[in-house]
């Protein structure tokens, strides 16, 4: 298996600019989970999908960020629009309801 | 109530030491106690995990303690390695969440030297 799949792996964007964040999770696993990672805040969950639905979004920071997960095997994280401080390594973990979570390897996300 | 604390930020210690990382947790819900390895340009990986039912875990050199009354877990990599060299996260979570929401540890950067 090749693991959770996340495109792209670097990202650098100017402020005000859409900025899509891509992850394919592991097959056959249900639940769904996009993390952000700084040096500030260290790892924050923002949002879990359990077979395609969002069930907890309580760790989205604010209106400008929004996840959807349109089938099984596609999940996306957007950002419109971008600023300095959305800068940070943004990962999608996948699971099998309630297990383990397989981190994928990251998107480092800058905006200048 | 949320947080994890985790300590040290950073940690040296020789080939073949004991590496220590504590962490202490304010929650009662939390029920889940996973320890997660990352290296860089990686995402974490789950290392080893407890419950609170037991109050130590051993998976090969490494070993969770866990003590419930004074809410603080730990892990032990014995006879460390260069290879360990990582950033280590303690985790928690509750389950009556009905998934695993971990919250996080701010981590801690080991470095095992030669």
């Amino acid at each position: 298996d090749a693991g959770v799949i996340q495109s792209p792996r670097h990202e650098v964007t100017e402020m005000g600019q859409e900025v899509t964040l891509r992850c394919k999770p592991i097959s056959g696993h249900n639940s769904l989970f996009w993390y952000r990672q700084t040096m500030m805040r260290g790892l924050e969950l923002l949002i879990y999908f359990n077979n395609n639905v969002p069930i907890d979004d309580s760790g989205m920071p604010e209106d400008r960020f929004s996840a959807k997960m349109p089938n099984a095997s596609f999940s996306t994280l957007k950002i419109q629009p971008s600023e300095p401080r959305d800068s940070a390594v943004y990962f999608c973990a996948s699971s099998p309801t309630g297990n383990t979570q397989y981190f994928g390897p990251g998107t480092r996300l800058t905006v200048l | 109530q949320q947080q994890v604390k985790q300590s040290p930020q950073s940690l040296i210690v020789q080939k073949g030491g004991i590496s220590i990382i504590n962490c202490a947790y304010e929650n009662t819900a939390f029920d889940y106690f996973p320890w997660y390895q990352q290296f860089p340009g990686k995402g974490p990986a789950l290392l080893i995990a407890i419950r609170p039912d037991v109050s130590e875990k051993k998976e090969g050199r490494f070993t969770i303690s866990f003590n419930k009354s004074a809410k603080q877990f730990s892990l032990h990599i014995m006879d460390s390695q260069p290879g360990d060299s990582a950033t280590y996260f303690c985790a928690a979570s509750p389950m009556n969440t009905g998934f695993q929401k971990l919250v996080f540890g701010t981590g801690t950067r080991l470095l095992v030297s030669p």
